[in-house]
């Protein structure tokens, strides 16, 4: 099987732009998590989303926000960028809620 | 989520065992310990799980104390390739799929 896919890989905003970032999960996963990782803070939970439907909110603004589709892939957005949302963020599927996840590479956004 | 506690470096020398050690002294009863690594820059990588029996699998072992207030993850013959943060996580099986990552260790295996 394919692993969790996120597009873009890397990308590059200016401060108070929106970004969206996408993520895919393996084939069959019905759950999808999202993650930040910083140097400073490190892995953050942002949320989770199940048959479409965000079941966990992690402790972040406003600006954070997502949403999953009916073939389970899922979005995940950041309006009015600041330099401190610099990171990776990590998607992670698992089949479904309670069961192990498994991660994608991540994207890599740096916000200038 | 009951916290866990793990050193934050080892060094294993290739081919040797590598023996993680993690505390979760306020672990519940319904509260998992999963291990995960993140080798550099990539995604963590799902190792390993288990409630209260010793667990293994085809990359490692999970050894919980009887008491489940601490656990031990062993990789059987540490290679370079095995060089990353490994993290143990508590999560309660009810309560989503929410982790919570703690500072991990390093562990840096050495030829």
């Amino acid at each position: 099987k394919a692993g969790v896919t996120q597009t873009p890989r890397y990308l590059i905003k200016t401060r108070g732009q929106q970004v969206t970032l996408s993520c895919s999960p393996i084939s069959g996963h019905r759950s999808v998590s999202w993650y930040q990782q910083t140097p400073g803070q490190g892995l953050q939970f942002l949320f989770e989303y199940f048959s479409e439907t965000q079941r966990n909110k992690g402790n972040f603004p406003g600006r954070f926000s997502g949403r999953q589709f009916s073939n389970s892939r899922s979005e995940m957005n950041v309006s009015t960028l600041e330099l401190g949302d610099s990171a990776l963020y990590l998607c992670a599927s698992s089949q479904s809620m309670s069961y192990e996840q498994y991660f994608g590479p991540g994207t890599r956004l740096t916000v200038t | 989520d009951a916290k866990t506690t793990q050193p934050p470096s080892m060094d294993c020398a290739e081919g040797r065992a590598a023996n993680l050690p993690c505390n979760h002294s306020t672990i519940s009863g319904n509260e998992y310990v999963y291990w995960y690594r993140q080798i550099h820059s990539q995604g963590p990588q799902y190792i390993i799980h288990g409630l209260k029996n010793n667990e293994t699998n085809e990359m490692a072992s999970l050894i919980i104390t009887e008491d489940r207030k601490s656990s031990t993850l062993i990789l059987p013959h540490a290679t370079l390739r095995d060089t990353a943060v490994y993290y143990c996580i508590v999560r309660d099986y009810n309560a989503g799929n929410m982790l919570t990552f703690g500072g991990g260790t390093r562990l840096m295996v050495k030829p």
